[in-house]
């Protein structure tokens, strides 16, 4: 069974520019959650998806991110524009449902220079 | 908001010593899981907790859940270099919330 797939896994940008990273969930897996991890850090939920509907996106800044998750299955979050702070870890993961374990992508790490 | 906290920060133990990391909770939790993330890798579910003072052993790893359900600690019987990495506890609250609240981990490194 494939895991969650991210992309891209490197991501290096000048600041106030755009940024998107992609998350594929594994197959069937309803919930979607989008995590931002800082170094030595525990990851920290910024939008979590149920299907299509994002029930959960209140640690979302919502002035420069957003994600869409359309027709259910991948999700994108988008940054902008990017700046220095945003540098970080974004890890994707998925679970059958809202209290099921949770499978992480490997993440894809962003440096905004 | 829900804090857990996470103690040490660091562990730095010979191969073959024993390792423990403790959790703690601000709120009483429904339910609390222990991942592990390599060097460089994601985040590794390793198990979950669900009732007042659980126990549960995953060959050398023995995971406690506190009676108040407000605490936890994982504990490895004589490390291997396999063992490295990043140990985060998760707390979830009780109701509709789902959301897991992660501690700062605790890094453990092992001497050969």
């Amino acid at each position: 069974e494939a895991g969650v797939v991210q992309s891209p896994r490197y991501k290096i940008i000048e600041k106030k520019q755009p940024v998107a990273f992609w998350c594929n969930p594994i197959s069937g897996h309803n919930t979607l959650y989008w995590y931002l991890q800082n170094l030595g850090q525990g990851p920290e939920l910024l939008i979590r998806y149920e299907n299509e509907e994002a029930v959960d996106d209140s640690q979302l800044p919502k002035d420069r991110f957003s994600a869409e998750r359309l027709k259910g299955v991948d999700s994108t979050l988008k940054i902008q524009p990017a700046e220095l702070g945003d540098s970080a870890v974004y890890l994707c993961a998925s679970s059958l449902g809202g209290h099921e374990t949770q499978y992480f992508g490997p993440g894809t790490r962003l440096l905004v220079l | 908001g829900q804090q857990v906290m996470q103690i040490p920060q660091y562990q730095h133990v010979q191969e073959g010593e024993d390792f423990t990391t403790y959790c703690n909770s601000s709120t009483t939790l429904s339910n609390i899981q222990w991942y592990k993330q390599r060097p460089g890798g994601h985040p590794v579910f390793l198990i979950q907790l669900v009732k007042s003072g659980e126990v549960k052993k995953q060959k050398r790893l023995t995971f406690q859940f506190g009676e108040a359900k407000k605490n936890s600690s994982l504990h490895i019987t004589a490390t291997q270099t396999t063992d490295v990495g990043t140990y985060f506890c998760a707390g979830r609250s009780g109701g509709s919330n789902y959301k897991l609240t992660f501690g700062k981990g605790t890094l453990l490194t092992v001497n050969p």
